[in-house]
């Protein structure tokens, strides 16, 4: 099985910041890589596909990087509608998430 | 507008069955791989079942595999997941998820609000 190690699981920033995630595959993924986000009590919203493709409606300071094992999420200019919880998912063999990164204020 | 609304969750014991249903409206249903996506309390996201376009192809997370059955109807816009002999790892909120196209495994573009379900004696 793939599994998803995403790094950091918590982390504290203040609106305007810029935020980066790290999800790292335990194999080559190629490019098969998505990004969610999921508030309290809501379902995940799909935010970018194909490590790096942003989804329709989603805000353009969110971006996505890399391929093979080692992808970011960046969000530019942190708003304070993004304080929620962030999972990437491979879907190159079967489907695996991370284990999520909180993002709080700080 | 797509909508997904998750029904049929509920307090079961260990050993217990339970039928989650999915409605489906805003799309056209039989276009699209359909998914279920688990998180338990205080964990992260669980692939857990996934079906193909007309239905004729399931496929499971070992976790749940010969316990839980995927099923649709296309002529009802509906996802169906039957759970059988649960357990207590079974616990958590019941997403159901659509596809963008025909592959099951992801990534997936909608999502219901989910529906809990809860083992314990």
């Amino acid at each position: 099985d793939i599994q998803m190690t995403q790094s950091p699981s918590t982390l504290s920033a203040s609106v305007g910041d810029r935020v980066t995630i790290t999800c790292r595959a335990s194999q080559n993924i190629s490019t098969w890589l998505a990004w969610y986000q999921q508030k309290p009590g809501k379902a995940p919203n799909l935010l970018i596909y194909k490590a790096s493709y942003l989804e329709s409606g989603v805000p353009s300071r969110f971006s996505g990087s890399g391929s093979g094992t080692e992808f970011t999420l960046t969000i530019s200019s942190l708003q304070p509608d993004d304080f929620a919880t962030y999972y990437c998912q491979q879907y190159d063999t079967y489907s695996t998430f991370g284990h999520g990164t909180k993002v709080d204020i700080k | 507008e797509v909508q997904l609304l998750e029904s049929g969750g509920g307090l079961v014991q260990p050993g217990g069955s339970l039928r989650l249903s999915c409605a489906a409206s805003g799309f056209t249903f039989s276009g699209y791989a359909m998914t279920w996506v688990r998180r338990a309390p205080g964990k992260g996201l669980e692939w857990v079942s996934g079906i193909s376009l007309s239905g004729a192809s399931p496929y499971y997370a070992d976790s749940v595999k010969g316990r839980l059955t995927i099923s649709r109807d296309n002529s009802k816009n509906t996802l169906y997941l039957q759970m059988n002999s649960l357990r207590a790892e079974d616990t958590a909120e019941y997403y159901c998820a659509k596809g963008t196209g025909s592959y099951v495994y992801g990534p997936f573009d909608s999502w219901g609000q989910g529906t809990l379900v809860t083992v314990s004696s």
